[in-house]
């Protein structure tokens, strides 16, 4: 079976400091990874995802992940945060063949001013 | 529509009472999931269909919750006799082909509170 763990529950951070967003996954089988993101009163919404390729994988707002398939690791990162990133951000992942989207706990990221 | 669309958006019911949530997915999208989303758990899947063939029911936690969709479009979620432990935001998803790589649409959320 999928699974996803966010070990990070919250993550404050300065503004325009950078931030890595943790994330770790188990599977026996290929994976597509993603992010998605939930802003404060708003659905989720795709960030990026991993899908075969590169590793290094951009998304919007600047945000970028790094697939590390020995790590199985799947981590997101920002150079330079801002006030309007404070959001909640899930890491996800599905097998190959397998429609079930399994969701990480959520890391909330807060931005200080 | 432009997107994903739920309601009610905000749900407040007596224990033991039944509820409907429903789902209209963006036409034409063929896969549609429901998760539970409760404070400081993440996303629980719950159930997951996929054009005309029989959904993906393992997620459901109890025989209390059931999902059916119609016309392969709008999805109702049941739950029968609420518990307190049902409370939490119910998303629905939907996505163009279901294969997993592409991009899943989420609403907005159902908040169920059950007093």
């Amino acid at each position: 079976a999928q699974s996803v763990t966010q070990l990070d529950s919250q993550v404050p951070v300065f503004e325009e400091a950078p931030v890595e967003l943790r994330c770790n996954y188990s599977s026996s089988v290929s994976v597509y990874l993603f992010w998605y993101v939930q802003y404060p009163n708003q659905g989720l919404q795709l960030l990026l995802k991993y899908l075969s390729g590169s590793t290094l994988v951009k998304g919007i707002n600047g945000f970028e992940a790094e697939f590390n398939k020995s790590q199985t690791s799947f981590h997101l990162r920002k150079p330079s945060v801002h006030i309007s990133d404070t959001a909640e951000y899930f890491c996800a992942v599905i097998n190959f063949g397998n429609e079930k989207l399994t969701f990480g706990t959520g890391t909330r990221l807060t931005i200080i001013p | 529509g432009a997107g994903v669309s739920q309601s009610p958006s905000n749900k407040v019911t007596e224990k033991g009472k039944d509820v409907e949530l429903r789902c209209d997915p963006i036409s034409g999208h063929t896969a549609l999931y429901w998760y539970r989303q409760s404070l400081g758990q993440g996303l629980e899947f719950l159930i997951y269909f996929q054009g005309n063939s029989a959904p993906d029911k393992s997620g459901l936690p109890s025989d209390r919750f059931s999902a059916e969709r119609t016309g392969g479009s709008v999805s109702t979620l049941t739950i029968q006799r609420t518990q307190q432990e049902d409370s939490a935001v119910y998303l629905c998803a939907s996505s163009s082909t279901g294969t997993g790589n592409t991009e899943a649409f989420f609403g907005q959320g159902t908040r169920l509170t059950v007093v």
